[in-house]
């Protein structure tokens, strides 16, 4: 089945800082990746649509430069906090399609501390 | 755009009673996707519909799509503890999620 690699799973880090999170297709690979956050007891928001090859499309009310997307290959997405501040803090999801399979994979997700 | 509304928001039920959850979008849908998520973990594909009218059955779980494909259902027959956890419906393709619904089952 479908594999999606979210790594680190949780990460702690100082007010502005940048933090890299990782969402790597295990056994498929994903010409679109789709990015996610989640506020505790909400649901997924849909921050961003990463494309292979080209740049991510964000949704309305999400900063480019604060949240930057990069899908450099079909196997990879990766996505950078910058400038991190602690209303940053959330749950960071990522998720792809597998082929083969009507659903999307998501990947198990990374808990951004901003202290 | 698209927008995915989800009815109840919580919904808590004692272990053997029914469950049913609501989806409704404001436009003609392709598809619909169920997806559950558990407490702390990551969500979970469940199925997905396609057909106007479609109805789909995994064991206790029955899943409904509209005639106008606009609204969709999730009904979960006899819950159990194994429930527990937020039910979400995804529209279109597009990957956007309704709110989910909450369901915390007491044993």
């Amino acid at each position: 089945g479908a594999v999606v690699s979210q790594h680190p799973s949780w990460v702690i880090c100082k007010s502005g800082t940048s933090v890299k999170i990782e969402c790597r297709s295990l056994d498929f690979q994903a010409t679109t990746m789709f990015w996610y956050r989640q506020f505790p007891k909400q649901s997924l928001m849909l921050m961003a649509t990463s494309n292979e090859g080209s740049k991510a499309t964000y949704e309305q009310g999400v900063e480019k430069d604060k949240f930057l997307i990069n899908h450099a290959s079909l196997t990879l997405s990766t996505l950078t906090v910058t400038s991190a501040h602690p209303e940053d803090s959330s749950f960071y999801i990522c998720s792809a399609q597998g082929s083969g399979n009507y659903g999307y994979t998501f990947g198990s997700g990374t808990r951004l501390t901003v202290v | 755009g698209q927008q995915v509304m989800q009815i109840p928001q919580y919904q808590h039920v004692q272990e053997g009673e029914d469950f049913t959850t609501y989806c409704n979008s404001s436009t003609t849908l392709s598809n619909i996707q169920w997806y559950k998520q558990r407490p702390g973990g990551h969500p979970v594909f469940l199925i997905q519909l396609v057909k106007s009218g479609e109805v789909k059955k995994q064991k206790r779980l029955t899943f409904q799509f509209g005639e106008a494909k606009k609204n969709s259902s999730l009904h979960i027959t006899a819950t159990q503890t194994t429930d527990v956890g937020t039910y979400f419906c995804a529209g279109q393709g597009d990957m956007r999620f309704g709110a989910g619904t909450r369901l915390t089952v007491k044993p």
